[in-house]
């Protein structure tokens, strides 16, 4: 069974500031997403990493795959209150469809 | 264009009823997936549908749960017998092709047995 830990569970900052969510697992993954999630909503799509070592950025916002494709992190740079959900990471075995979730961070950005 | 979407959003039954909830995928999305959220927890995987067939029913808890997708369109999922430790959110999820394709979630219905 592959499991994806993911911290921290809870993070309450102040605008502005920095931060990083980690995804560890000690399962190899063909692929990582992460998610965001707010509340009655579904999760939406923020990035996809494939090759171990990759870094993808979006906006303020960059995610890093391990290099054995094993972890995941995702930092987030002068954090809005707009940034505020449920941060999920997912990562896809070698069937490539079934995504196996952490149970997420839930960030809190305070205006 | 209309993105995934979910009846009904809540549901409350009570212990030992029947329910179906129900999926409409993107149009044109051959894979959909159905997942459970319970509270506090990341989703879980229950079943991946390719066309009509079910690819992967791996995750579905027992045979209480039961999905079907008979034109490979509209889903839905169907518990049985339901207990109070089936409340959670089912999140349905569609992609163009499957593999490595970008999941779609709706927005879930959220079960709640009394």
């Amino acid at each position: 069974t592959q499991l994806l830990e993911q911290s921290p569970q809870f993070l309450s900052i102040q605008e502005g500031e920095n931060l990083t969510v980690y995804c560890n697992s000690s399962s190899v993954f063909s692929s990582l997403q992460w998610y965001r999630q707010e509340p009655g909503e579904g999760p939406v799509l923020l990035v996809t990493v494939v090759t171990g070592g990759e870094v993808k950025k979006l906006k303020r916002l960059t995610f890093q795959f391990g290099d054995a494709r094993k972890d995941s992190s995702l930092h987030i740079t002068a954090a809005q209150p707009g940034d505020t959900g449920l941060y999920l990471c997912a990562g896809a075995g070698v069937s490539n469809y079934k995504l196996t979730f952490g149970k997420g961070t839930l960030l809190t950005v305070n205006p | 264009g209309a993105g995934v979407s979910q009846t009904p959003s809540n549901k409350v039954t009570e212990k030992g009823k029947y329910v179906e909830l129900r999926c409409d995928p993107i149009s044109g999305h051959t894979a959909l997936y159905w997942y459970r959220q319970s509270l506090g927890q990341g989703p879980e995987f229950l079943i991946y549908f390719q066309g009509t067939g079910a690819a992967d029913d791996s995750g579905l808890p027992n045979d209480r749960f039961f999905a079907v997708r008979p034109e490979g369109s509209v889903s839905t999922l169907k518990i049985q017998r339901t207990e109070r430790g089936d409340s959670a959110v089912y999140l349905c999820a569609s992609s163009h092709q499957g593999q490595g394709s970008p999941l779609h979630f709706g927005n879930g219905t959220r079960l709640t047995v009394t």
